[in-house]
């Protein structure tokens, strides 16, 4: 069964650094990988998605995630974050058409 | 920008009651989809619809969850005798394409 993990369950960086928040999938044969935003009180937003094509895709709000298959990771990455970014990240992968397989989420939270 | 919406945002019901969340996905899609989201845990699937039928289900959508898709805009969820352990945030998602779902802001559920 696929799966994806999330090795950091929380993430503190101070305002206007980079941010990296980590996550691997098992392998499959055809493999469609996602990150979702979850902002306080509020509900998932599709952050990115990687079905096919270039490996690295570009996102809203200035993220981007590389797709690495020799590596089985699909990391989440921001050059320079803002107090408006803390929220939860959950990566997830699609298994069939029918369901997403969510990860554990990591907590990003911004410090001024 | 259309967006799914649920009813209500919170809903508190005693054990062993019925309860109805309910969902309008957007207007063009045709795959529908709950998940739940137990308090500081990850997002999970339960079930996803398609052509006025289950197209999967997980093993925690046993014979107390039913869905229904009762007119031409709402999607349903229906829990028969709420359990303690049903207190969660559930999520309506819809989806165009099969491979990106749109969710809905969530109806939290609280069982006493």
């Amino acid at each position: 069964a696929q799966s994806v993990t999330q090795l950091d369950s929380q993430v503190p960086v101070f305002e206007e650094a980079p941010v990296e928040l980590r996550c691997n999938y098992s392998s499959s044969v055809s493999v469609y990988l996602f990150w979702y935003v979850q902002y306080p009180n509020q509900g998932l937003q599709l952050l990115l998605k990687y079905l096919s094509g270039s490996t690295l895709v570009k996102g809203i709000n200035g993220f981007e995630a590389e797709f690495n298959k020799s590596q089985t990771s699909f990391h989440l990455r921001k050059p320079s974050v803002h107090i408006s970014d803390t929220a939860e990240y959950f990566c997830a992968v699609i298994p069939s058409a029918s369901k997403i397989i969510f990860g554990s989420g990591t907590r990003l939270s911004i410090r001024p | 920008e259309p967006e799914v919406t649920q009813t209500p945002s919170h809903q508190v019901t005693q054990m062993g009651q019925e309860v109805i969340l309910r969902c309008v996905p957007i207007s063009n899609h045709l795959y529908f989809y709950w998940y739940r989201q137990i308090l500081g845990q990850k997002v999970e699937f339960l079930v996803s619809f398609y052509n006025n039928e289950i197209s999967e289900k997980s093993e925690i959508f046993d014979d107390q969850f039913s869905v229904e898709r009762p007119d031409g805009s709402n999607f349903t969820l229906k829990i028969r005798s709420t359990k303690l352990e049903d207190s969660a945030m559930y999520f309506c998602a819809s989806s165009g394409y099969l491979y990106e779902q749109y969710f809905g802001p969530g109806t939290r559920l609280t069982v006493t």
